[in-house]
């Protein structure tokens, strides 16, 4: 268990809709990572915040949307969706940023 | 160009075998981190091992090693006497101080061991 809570675990829902995730991080990790696994693919970076601020973007679409709370625990909003934003949807967080990602089990998100 | 990179995108052994997983970063920075982490079947992403880039010591945890040597830029892991249980995709990835501590990760390499 990485301490990394992730919710909720899997989720169908159809094009067009919206949909919300949620992470929270482990206890005093204050670094919170977004990462989207598709199929077969490698790990992209959507984006990262430390204590609330935005720190880094990467290919996130401007569909995506993400914030984290005064309490620490982030949310990754999809909207507009997409059949190929099928997609396991990770969380992570680290102690201080650049140190060690601990990840979630991730969020399965299936567009029909 | 890619940050991190594994050009083994599948490896097979026999249960038993040692198998080595390459792993070749690029940086400009002098102060930097290296990471392998294992995603089994079931999904998770495990945390392996962190190394700073002072720190060229080989290290050996139990049947797993990793090699780190900056005169090639590669961090290397090793698997000795690999076991069913070894199957997995495993990813490098590297966290740099001159962008933000931002990751890269490499694009993982699916190891089965046959038994």
């Amino acid at each position: 268990d990485s301490g990394v809570t992730q919710t909720p675990k899997h989720l169908i829902t159809a094009t067009g809709q919206r949909v919300t995730l949620r992470c929270s991080p482990r206890s005093g990790d204050l670094s919170v990572y977004w990462y989207q696994q598709s199929l077969d693919q490698g790990l992209q970076f959507l984006i990262q915040y430390y204590n609330g601020e935005e720190r880094a973007k990467g290919n996130i679409l401007e569909r995506f949307s993400a914030q984290q709370f005064p309490d620490l625990h982030s949310e990754l909003n999809l909207s507009s969706l997409e059949l190929g934003d099928s997609a396991l949807y990770f969380c992570a967080s680290s102690s201080l940023p650049g140190l060690e990602l601990f990840f979630g089990e991730g969020s399965r998100l299936t567009v029909l | 160009a890619q940050k991190v990179t594994q050009a083994q995108t599948e490896i097979s052994v026999v249960e038993k075998e040692d198998v080595t997983l390459d792993c070749v970063y690029e940086t400009r920075d002098t102060t930097y981190y290296l990471f392998w982490y294992k995603q089994p079947p079931s999904g998770e992403l495990v945390f392996l091992i962190r190394r700073n880039s002072f720190d060229e010591q080989n290290e050996i945890s139990g049947r797993y090693s990793w090699n780190f040597q900056k005169s090639t830029s590669s961090f290397n892991f090793t698997i000795t006497a690999s076991q069913v249980v070894d199957s997995a995709v495993y990813f490098c990835a590297l966290s740099e101080t001159n962008t933000g501590n931002q990751f890269y990760f490499g694009t993982g390499t699916s190891l089965t061991v046959i038994p």
